[in-house]
């Protein structure tokens, strides 16, 4: 099974508010990453997981932040939505293989739209 | 960081002919070049990847090629399908012990007209 799950599909928030993203995996994958994409734009790394350590990237350091309270499930949480937030949130999983990760496995996205 | 350009952003192609997609990366230090297909409502799914150690991958009517000195790497899907209209993604990434850090393309937006 290389099914990657997203709870919830669609989310709608309001600006200033919380908003709590959730992705699980069954393939005991070490790696879990967050992706964000707009419309007719590439898809953009927020941070990843490698077991309990958490990478964000330098851009987005701020606006995100994540939890992995075990291997399967791995958050994503933004403080306070804005307006720029609203886009697909993708989650991925890899594994090791042969001494480096492998192949990510995408779930089917979050859509968040934030009014 | 690393950059990915990826061309073109709409393709249009008959039914039985050939679909190329172009990119290009900056990082000399890629390893690891996927594909993705996603379809509409669907999630990006690899269709076929390429390793630094190989020039060319064929899988049916996939073939990859890597030109490391270029930087570049295309997607040619031979014999195009109505089933093969879809978004086409290509990512660089070094491939670590601990992380697959994929850097995508803008895209392909492929079209197979009967």
């Amino acid at each position: 099974d290389t099914t990657v799950k997203q709870n919830p599909r669609y989310k709608l928030a309001r600006v200033g508010k919380p908003v709590n993203l959730i992705c699980s995996q069954t393939m005991n994958h070490d790696t879990m990453y967050w992706y964000q994409k707009k419309p007719n734009q590439a898809p953009k790394l927020l941070l990843f997981y490698y077991d309990k350590i958490l990478n964000r990237e330098a851009d987005t350091f701020e606006k995100f932040q994540s939890s992995r309270p075990n291997n399967s499930f791995c958050s994503l949480y933004i403080g306070s939505a804005g307006l720029e937030y609203s886009a697909m949130y993708l989650c991925a999983s890899s594994r090791a293989l042969g001494g480096r990760q492998d192949t990510q496995y995408f779930g089917p996205g979050t859509r968040l739209l934030v009014l | 960081g690393e950059q990915v350009e990826q061309l073109p952003s709409i393709l249009r192609v008959q039914e039985g002919s050939s679909a190329s997609i172009n990119c290009s990366y900056e990082d000399s230090a890629s390893n690891y070049f996927p594909w993705y297909k996603q379809e509409p409502g669907e999630n990006p799914k690899l269709i076929i990847d390429i390793r630094s150690n190989m020039e060319r991958k064929q899988i049916q009517e996939l073939i990859v090629l890597l030109d490391k000195k270029a930087k570049r790497f295309s997607l040619h899907i031979t014999d195009t399908q109505p089933g093969d209209s879809a978004m086409y993604f290509c990512a660089a990434s070094i491939a670590s012990s601990s992380f697959s850090k994929l850097v995508f393309g803008q895209g392909t937006s492929l079209s197979v007209v009967p």
